[in-house]
Parts: C-alpha cells; sequence; structure tokens
C-alpha cells in the first residue's frame, strides 16, 4: 500500500502570502491518481484539485497542484482567511485501496 | 444538484451494531461509486470501502474485514453501511462520497457522528 506523507504538519502564513504544501508518495503515484481536498471543521471534505493538476468545480484559481513521481505540491497563491482549514493529499489505488496523507492545517494569522 | 443526504448522529454501546445510510438525489443512482469515510477526533480521514451501486459489489478496506458490510437500495437511490462489533475507537464522523469520473470524491454527504460508548 501507498502511504503519503505530508509536510509541514501545520502552516502559519499571512493573508495574501503563499501557501505550498507538500505530499511525498512511498512509490510512484500516477498524475491521474492523485487529488486534494479541503476540509474546514464542522464541514465536509471539498475536492479542490484531481488529477494532481486539474481544478474541481468553482475552485478559484488561486489554488493549483503540479508534480509527478512521489512528489506532489498544492500552491495557494495568496492565502485568505476563508482558506484555514485542514489539506489532505489522496492517492486512488488500484482494487481499490484509497489512501489520504495526514493531513496538513493552514493557519492564517 | 448533486446531494448526498445522512442519516442523523447515533450513540451506541461497545459491541453493538449500527447502521448508517446515505440518500443520492440530483443523478442517476446507479452511475457513480459510493464510498465510505471517517474521521476520528484528533485524526485524519480514513478509507473504510467502496460499493458500485449498478451491481452491488463491494470492496473493503483491510481492517475493516469482517465489520463492516455496505449495501445499497436502487429503488430509493440510497447507499448503506453497517458496523458491528463495535469499540470506542469507532467514535468518528462517517461520510459517504461520491467519486466522480477522474477519480476523486466529487461530492460529500454532511456526516454522521457515530458515539460508541457505554
Amino acid at each position: 500500500e501507498i502511504v503519503l506523507t505530508q509536510s509541514p504538519g501545520t502552516l502559519s502564513l499571512s493573508p495574501g502570502e503563499r501557501a505550498t504544501l507538500s505530499c511525498r508518495a512511498t512509490q510512484t503515484v500516477p498524475t491521474s491518481l492523485l487529488a486534494w481536498y479541503q476540509h474546514k471543521p464542522g464541514q465536509s471534505p471539498r475536492l479542490l484539485i484531481y488529477e494532481t493538476s486539474s481544478r474541481a468545480t468553482g475552485i478559484p484559481d488561486r489554488f493549483s497542484g503540479r508534480g509527478s513521481g512521489t512528489d506532489f505540491t498544492l500552491f495557494i497563491s495568496r492565502v485568505e482567511p476563508e482558506d484555514s482549514a485542514v489539506y489532505y493529499c489522496q492517492h486512488y489505488g488500484t482494487s481499490p485501496s484509497i489512501t489520504f496523507g495526514q493531513g496538513t492545517r493552514l493557519e492564517i494569522k | 444538484q448533486v446531494q448526498l443526504v445522512q442519516s442523523g448522529a447515533e450513540v451506541r454501546k461497545p459491541g453493538a451494531s449500527v447502521n448508517l445510510s446515505c440518500k443520492a438525489s440530483g443523478y442517476n443512482f446507479t452511475d457513480y461509486y459510493i464510498h465510505w469515510v471517517r474521521q476520528a477526533p484528533g485524526h485524519g480521514l480514513e478509507w473504510m470501502g467502496i460499493i458500485y451501486p449498478s451491481g452491488g459489489i463491494t470492496n473493503y478496506a483491510q481492517q475493516f474485514h469482517g465489520r463492516v458490510t455496505m449495501t445499497r437500495d436502487t429503488s430509493t437511490g440510497t447507499a448503506y453501511m453497517e458496523v458491528s462489533s463495535l469499540r470506542s475507537e469507532d467514535t468518528a464522523i462517517y461520510y459517504c462520497a461520491r467519486e466522480g469520473e477522474d477519480p476523486s470524491f466529487d461530492s460529500w454527504g454532511q456526516g454522521t457522528l457515530l458515539t460508541v460508548s457505554s
């Protein structure tokens, strides 16, 4: 089973700064099978990015994804207060077997 | 619009079972897979398994084999998940999610809080 490790554990930024969230896999992951979710307290998770770099419907273009092989990154170009959340990467494996990273908490100062 | 509406909060004692529901609307229920994901307090998202509504085929995460059963009722567009032999560590919010075409989880239910306590 592929394990996803996200870093940093917590990221604290001021509004307008750029956020870089990392997701590293223990084996090569096809770009078509890597997604990112935003999860705010009291809400359901929301799909942000699918297939490594495609934005889901309604997601602002401040959010972007990039990566290949074992290293994937979620960028938020200019963070806003409402971006405060936990962000998870996800791998859709065979059988299927779905794995999530442990999450990165983004705090907006 | 696509909606997944889950059943309300549940409280169970250790050793008991619970059956959670997830009612889909706004799309053809049999065209999209349904996944179940949970989040225990202070923990991240954990995938539990998948059901293919058209044929009812299931696949469970290894750690839930033997304790989780997923079913569906195509006449009502509802997916169900039964969790048995409950223990305190099963206290969590349980989500159902629809798998889109990419694949990824493009719609989520609002979640059901399950509390397991004596």
